[in-house]
């Protein structure tokens, strides 16, 4: 079935270091491939996203790379700061119609020391 | 900026009781979401609701549970008789364009006992 891995599951780094989380996806069809950050007590916010017809977008200190070869997707962020903590959760999904559901990833824990 | 809200933010109840969560979607999306998660877990698809209709579901969607529109604002989820196992954060989300830009409210914790 629809499956998406996630590693690392904790992230700890230095405040200017830069953090990269790598996503799995085994459904073939997936298309779109979007970033959430989950902040203690909220809800999921979208970050950055990409489609597959694409290799790589970037939005300021975040960039999302698409393998769809080898079905790998990244987040990176660079120059990391302590607001960047929180936790990341890839997802994939075969895109719009609204017939479709975002799978996400178990989530990795970043956590950005100063 | 437009958000998703939800209420209650907290929800005790004991095993048998139903339960109701509510959601009021961002007010110009059309496709509507419920997902939970399970504390330290990944967030889990629930279903899908698109034209005043069920568009998906998953296998944790089962006859106990159900969504409603009741209007043109509100999205609710219900339980009809509360499981320990289903002790979780829940959030709606919503989206203009399907499973795209979601966009998740705060959720409710349900806790039940």
């Amino acid at each position: 079935g629809e499956n998406v891995e996630q590693h690392p599951s904790t992230l700890s780094v230095q405040e200017g270091d830069s953090a990269v989380i790598k996503c799995t996806y085994s459904d073939s069809a997936s298309n779109y491939f979007p970033w959430y950050k989950q902040e203690l007590g909220k809800g999921p916010q979208l970050i950055i996203d990409i489609r597959s017809n694409v290799g790589e977008k970037k939005d300021q200190r975040i960039a999302v790379t698409l393998n769809k070869t080898a079905k790998h997707f990244s987040l990176h962020i660079t120059e990391t700061q302590p607001e960047d903590s929180a936790v990341y959760f890839c997802a994939a999904s075969r895109g719009s119609g609204g017939y479709n559901k975002l799978i996400f990833g178990a989530g990795t824990r970043l956590a950005v020391h100063p | 900026e437009p958000e998703v809200t939800q209420t209650p933010s907290h929800q005790v109840t004991q095993m048998g009781q139903e339960v109701i969560l509510r959601c009021v979607p961002i007010s110009n999306h059309l496709y509507f979401y419920w997902y939970r998660q399970i504390l330290g877990q990944k967030v889990e698809f629930l279903v899908s609701f698109y034209n005043n209709e069920i568009s998906e579901k998953s296998e944790i969607f089962d006859d106990q549970f159900s969504v409603e529109r009741p209007d043109g604002s509100n999205f609710t989820l219900k339980i009809r008789s509360t499981k320990l196992e289903d002790s979780a954060m829940y959030f709606c989300a919503s989206s203009p364009t399907g499973p795209e830009k979601l966009f998740f409210g705060s959720g409710t914790q349900l806790s039940v006992l």
